[in-house]
C-alpha cells in the first residue's frame, strides 16, 4: 500500500512565523502535490513536483514555497504565515501503477491555525 | 474558466441507494475520479473513468459521459460507515486534476 505520511496532524502558529510543512512518501513516485483545503471549496493546488529539484506553481503559490531534495520527500514552507493560510493542507503522490499513474495517494493531513 | 459542479450535501437511508452527480467544464478531459473523505481524514481513492459507461466496484460504480461533462457515483446498500464526503476531480488537458468541492452525503439509519 502507498503511505503517505505528514509531519504534523494540528499545528499553532503565529503571525509572521516561518512554517515547515513535511511529507514523505514510501512509494517511489515520481510526483508529488501539495493542496489546501477549505470548507466549500474544492481542493486548491499550491505547488507540485515531478522529479527531484523541481517545482512547478500550482494555482495558488502565493505567499508559499517548495523544497524537493529528495524523490520521496517534499516540503511546503510559508515564508511568513498569515491568518489567511489557516486551512487543512494535504501532500499526495502520484506515478505507481495500481490504480494508474495519475491516481493521487494522499497523507493524512496538516491543519494549521495562524494566530 | 474550469468549473466542476456537485450538489452540497444529501442525505440517503442505510441500505438504500444514493447517486451522487457531477457536471464539469474544462479546458480538455483526460479521466475522471472520485474519492472518498471521511471527516478530518485524508481522500482515498474510489474510481477513474476515462471512457464513456459504467465502471462496478462492488458497492460503488461510477458513469461517464464524456459527451455531456457528466458522471456519477452509486452507492447500493448503504452502510452507515459511507457517511462521508465524496469528491470528484477531472484530468484537463494539461494532465491537471480539477476538484469539485465535495458532495457530503449523511446517511441515516
Amino acid at each position: 500500500d502507498v503511505k503517505v505520511t505528514q509531519s504534523s496532524r494540528y499545528l499553532v502558529k503565529r503571525t509572521g512565523e516561518k512554517v515547515f510543512l513535511e511529507c514523505v512518501q514510501d512509494m517511489d513516485h515520481e510526483n508529488m502535490f501539495w493542496y489546501r483545503q477549505d470548507p466549500g471549496l474544492g481542493l486548491r493546488l499550491i505547488y507540485f513536483s515531478y522529479d527531484v529539484k523541481m517545482k512547478e506553481k500550482g494555482d495558488i503559490p502565493e505567499g508559499y514555497s517548495v523544497s524537493r531534495e529528495k524523490k520521496e520527500r517534499f516540503s511546503l514552507i510559508l515564508e511568513s504565515a498569515s491568518t489567511n493560510q489557516t486551512s487543512m493542507y494535504l501532500c499526495a503522490s502520484s506515478g505507481g501503477t495500481g490504480d494508474g499513474p495519475d491516481t493521487q495517494y494522499f497523507g493524512p493531513g496538516t491543519r494549521l491555525t495562524v494566530l | 474558466g474550469q468549473n466542476i459542479d456537485q450538489p452540497t450535501e444529501m442525505t440517503a437511508t442505510e441500505g438504500a441507494i444514493v447517486q451522487i452527480n457531477c457536471t464539469y467544464q474544462t479546458s480538455g478531459f483526460n479521466g475522471l475520479f472520485w474519492y472518498q473523505q471521511h471527516a478530518g481524514e485524508a481522500p482515498t481513492f474510489l474510481s477513474y473513468n476515462v471512457l464513456d459507461g459504467l465502471e462496478e466496484k462492488g458497492r460503488f460504480s461510477s458513469f461517464l459521459s464524456r459527451s455531456k461533462g457528466y458522471s456519477y457515483l452509486l452507492l447500493k446498500e448503504l452502510q452507515m460507515k459511507d457517511s462521508a464526503s465524496y469528491l470528484c476531480a477531472v484530468k484537463d488537458s494539461n494532465y491537471q486534476l480539477i476538484w469539485g468541492a465535495g458532495t457530503k452525503l449523511i446517511i441515516k439509519p
